[in-house]
């Protein structure tokens, strides 16, 4: 079946350093969104991606969409304690009216 | 901005029992997602609907059921809570093929 797989499942970086998190769909996706989950709350949808090779920014944080629009990554530069939290990457399924299936998430943690 | 609420964020139930798990989105979406996060195992679709009474299994339904008598209200329904059932609970809605927005959750615990 179709799977979307996340790597690492665990980051701790020392505030300042950059991180980054990578997502592998097994199948082709229409698009890709990113997800961010703070520690105690609930996932909130921070980007879409629809375009082979997209690259978009929001501040410090970098999001690609490769070419074969299979993999995607995010990429935090100089970490700060505000990017705790864990980090998810979901793809639509196939056939779908809007079910999406997540990957495991990376989970950040900071230190000051 | 979009709402969706979930109506309790802490339920401490016991085997045995019948619990409802409610939420409301105040957006007119079409699509809403029952979602449970355990440790480790990231998120998994229970149900999820498009349209008002319809319903549709996902990943892990063996022992929930959900009712969608409004556009806006999706309930998840445990017919019989067992321990393993002990888990965080997320409602989603969404227009179709759109991005979804999550309520805050439920944490229950069955006893």
């Amino acid at each position: 079946g179709q799977q979307v797989m996340q790597i690492p499942q665990y980051q701790h970086v020392q505030e300042g350093e950059d991180f980054t998190t990578y997502c592998n769909s097994s199948t082709t996706l229409s698009n890709i969104q990113w997800y961010k989950q703070r520690p105690g709350g609930h996932p909130v949808f921070l980007i879409q991606l629809v375009k082979s090779g997209e690259v978009k920014k929001q501040k410090r944080l970098t999001f690609q969409f490769g070419e074969a629009k299979k993999n995607s990554s995010l990429h935090i530069t100089a970490t700060q304690t505000t990017d705790v939290g864990t980090y998810f990457c979901a793809g639509p399924i196939r056939g779908s009216q809007g079910n999406l299936i997540f990957g495991k998430g990376t989970k950040l943690s900071v230190k000051p | 901005d979009v709402k969706v609420t979930q109506s309790s964020r802490y339920l401490v139930k016991r085997t045995g029992e019948k619990v409802f798990l409610e939420c409301v989105q105040d957006m007119d979406h079409e699509n809403m997602f029952w979602y449970r996060q355990d440790p480790g195992l990231g998120l998994r679709l229970i149900y999820f609907s498009y349209d008002v009474k319809m319903k549709e299994k996902g990943d892990i339904p063996e022992g929930y059921s959900v009712s969608r008598e409004k556009k806006e209200r999706f309930s998840l329904i445990l017919e019989s809570a067992s321990t393993n059932q002990t888990s965080m609970y997320l409602c989603a809605s969404s227009l179709p093929n759109q991005p979804q927005h999550f309520g805050d959750g439920t944490r229950l615990s069955i006893l």
